[in-house]
Parts: structure tokens; sequence; C-alpha cells
């Protein structure tokens, strides 16, 4: 399994900032996925993201909103823009293992106020 | 399609008693079947996966869980629980084509009575 490192591990913002997450691993990947998990929910996946193309985007969520970067096989960031307090979640960088399985990183805690 | 239905959202067992989380699935192709925990403040901890070998896993901490297709069910067992379990459970079902195409259920809180 990868080890999966994510910066910040909890942030409070302020409404119509943005904050930027980082997401390391230590071992070369083809795909990051980035996921939400609000308050009491499951988890939803934002886009997967490759290096050296433009991340996929899930149904209901934009790239405007989203913007991720994916500049090298261990490394991706994922910003969360003109935040509202409907943002608050907790934001989780993974990779897949072998068989598909997700491995995940401790997620990034987002509170806006 | 697939889907993934977690019956009961909050559980709460006796510590030393039997843990019963489940789980039903829906799949148009063999199923590819994950549990993951989710301790308070932390990410998710892969538990256990069926990829269509032994229809009974064995996971981590003790728990373990059987793949039946005749009843489309995945439960997660662990036969004595502890203070430490207590933590939120997630069943996840994929048709192993992608990573991305794992679907989560809605989590069922685990609660461990002293």
């Amino acid at each position: 399994s990868a080890v999966i490192s994510q910066k910040p591990s909890r942030d409070i913002c302020q409404r119509g900032t943005s904050l930027t997450i980082q997401c390391q691993v230590d071992s070369q990947v083809t795909m990051m996925f980035w996921y939400r998990q609000q308050p009491g929910q499951s988890l939803t996946l934002i886009a997967t993201a490759n290096q050296g193309s433009e991340a996929t985007y899930e149904s209901g969520f934009v790239i405007d909103k989203f913007p991720i970067s994916r500049p090298n096989l261990t490394f991706s960031t994922l910003t969360v823009s003109n935040m509202s307090p409907e943002d608050s979640s907790i934001y989780l960088c993974s990779v897949a293992g072998v068989v598909g399985e997700l491995f995940f990183g401790e997620g990034s805690r987002l509170t806006v106020l | 399609a697939q889907s993934v239905t977690q019956l009961g959202s909050h559980v709460s067992v006796s510590e030393g008693a039997l843990v019963l989380l489940r789980c039903n699935y829906s799949s148009s192709v063999p199923p590819y079947l994950f549990w993951y925990v989710q301790y308070p403040n932390q990410g998710l901890q892969l538990l256990l996966k069926y990829t269509s070998a032994a229809t009974l896993v064995k996971g981590i901490n003790g728990f373990e869980a059987e793949f039946k297709k005749s009843e489309t069910s995945f439960h997660l067992t662990k036969p004595s629980a502890h203070m430490r379990d207590a933590a939120e459970y997630f069943c996840a079902v994929s048709d192993g084509s992608s990573a991305s195409k794992i679907i989560f259920g809605s989590g069922t809180r685990l609660s461990i009575r002293p």
C-alpha cells in the first residue's frame, strides 16, 4: 500500500477565499483521485488527476471551482476556489492498489466561515 | 450500474459482543467488494477486500466478511468488539475496471458500550 500525505490537515477559511490542498505519495502512480466527504456523509469523487493531462471531473464538479494540478507522478494539488460554507468538508486524496482498491490520505478538514 | 446499501446508519454493541455490519450490493458484473474504516479525525483505511477468490475474507483488526452471491451481501463481522473498534465503516463496490468506479455506501457508525 502507498503512503499518502496531505497538507493542511485542517484549516478554517473565510468565505470568498481559496485554499490549495497538497497530496504527496511515496511512490509513482498513474492516477490520483480527489474525494469530498461532507459532514456526516459518504465519499463523493470530485475528479481523477492524471499526470500530463487535464483532470477528469465527475458530474457536479467543475474545473473553475476545483482546479487540480498534477505536475509529476507523486504529487497533486486540489484548490477549492471562492469558498462558501457549503464547501466545509473533508477532502481526501487517494491512489489505487493492484485490484482497484483505494488507499487514502488522512484528509484535509476544511471549515468555511 | 452498481450500487451498495448499508443497513443501519448506527450500530451499538457491548464490548465483547459480536459485531455485524450489513452491506448489500447490486452489480451487473462480478463485483469487487471492500470494507473501509474511518476512525475519528482520520482518513479511510482498507479493512478487507473481495476480488472473486475465497468467499470468506479475513481483514485487519480481527474483522472478516463473507461474500454471498445468492443474497448479494457482504456483511462485516467481528466475534468480539473492542472499544477501539468505535468508528465509521464504509462498504464499497467496484466492477474492477477502474478505481474511479468504486461506489461507497452511506456508512455505518459503530459505537461500543463499556
